[in-house]
């Protein structure tokens, strides 16, 4: 069966402080990842979607990158954390079949402080 | 530009009533829509499917229905229950979500 495992879970950062959050999904092959960010009490926000390795489309223009070195991992970076960067990050994947919708990851909860 | 929302941030009902969410989008025409779970700190968890071509779909408790006139989507869970207790996003099929709905049932 498929996974996705995501980490940390939680994570406290100071401003400035670079960030590497990682992604990886078990038991497909060149599922379609996403990044997204919920800030409290808010919806998801899209932040980066790839459809293969090394194919990474951006949603919203900001200091955050992200990085699909392999099949199965995403990864989500930034050189310097804003205050404004907290929030939680989800990791997802999907096939592209409607069908069984989005899997997502359990979450990162960063606190840029 | 197109938008896809869910007007009610939150609902309280008495636990054995029918709950009913709305969903609403705009600007475009999804084939699909697609309704979540989501518990606190968790991740979302996809309930049910429903397509543009069919007017409603069930799924146990579950009950979702696809109005193309309205461009509104209602999902409904009959006899609700504490555990049923969560924020239920609604997806339009293009990567996007609505900002959910905080459902409380009360016993």
């Amino acid at each position: 069966s498929q996974t996705i495992h995501q980490w940390p879970a939680t994570l406290v950062q100071p401003v400035g402080s670079p960030l590497s959050l990682e992604c990886t999904v078990e038991g497909t092959s060149n599922p379609n990842l996403y990044w997204y960010r919920q800030a409290a009490g808010r919806g998801l926000q899209l932040l980066f979607y790839s459809v293969g390795i090394g194919q990474i489309s951006s949603e919203v223009p900001q200091n955050l990158s992200a990085s699909r070195p392999q099949d199965r991992q995403f990864i989500l970076s930034s050189k310097k954390l804003l205050l404004s960067d907290s929030g939680f990050y989800l990791c997802a994947w999907s096939t592209g079949h409607p069908n069984y919708g989005y899997t997502f990851g359990s979450g990162t909860r960063l606190t840029v402080v | 530009s197109q938008k896809i929302e869910q007007n009610s941030e939150a609902l309280n009902i008495q636990e054995g009533k029918t709950a009913t969410l709305t969903c609403n989008y705009t600007n475009y025409s999804p084939a699909y829509l697609q309704w979540y779970r989501q518990d606190p700190g968790r991740g979302p968890v996809f309930l049910l499917l429903i397509r543009e071509n069919e007017k409603e779909k069930r799924k146990e408790r579950l009950k979702v229905t696809f109005d193309t006139t309205l461009k509104q989507s209602l999902f409904h869970i009959t006899a609700s229950q504490p555990a049923d207790s969560a924020t239920y996003l609604c997806g339009g099929g293009d990567m996007r979500f609505g900002a959910g709905t905080r459902l409380t049932v009360k016993p």
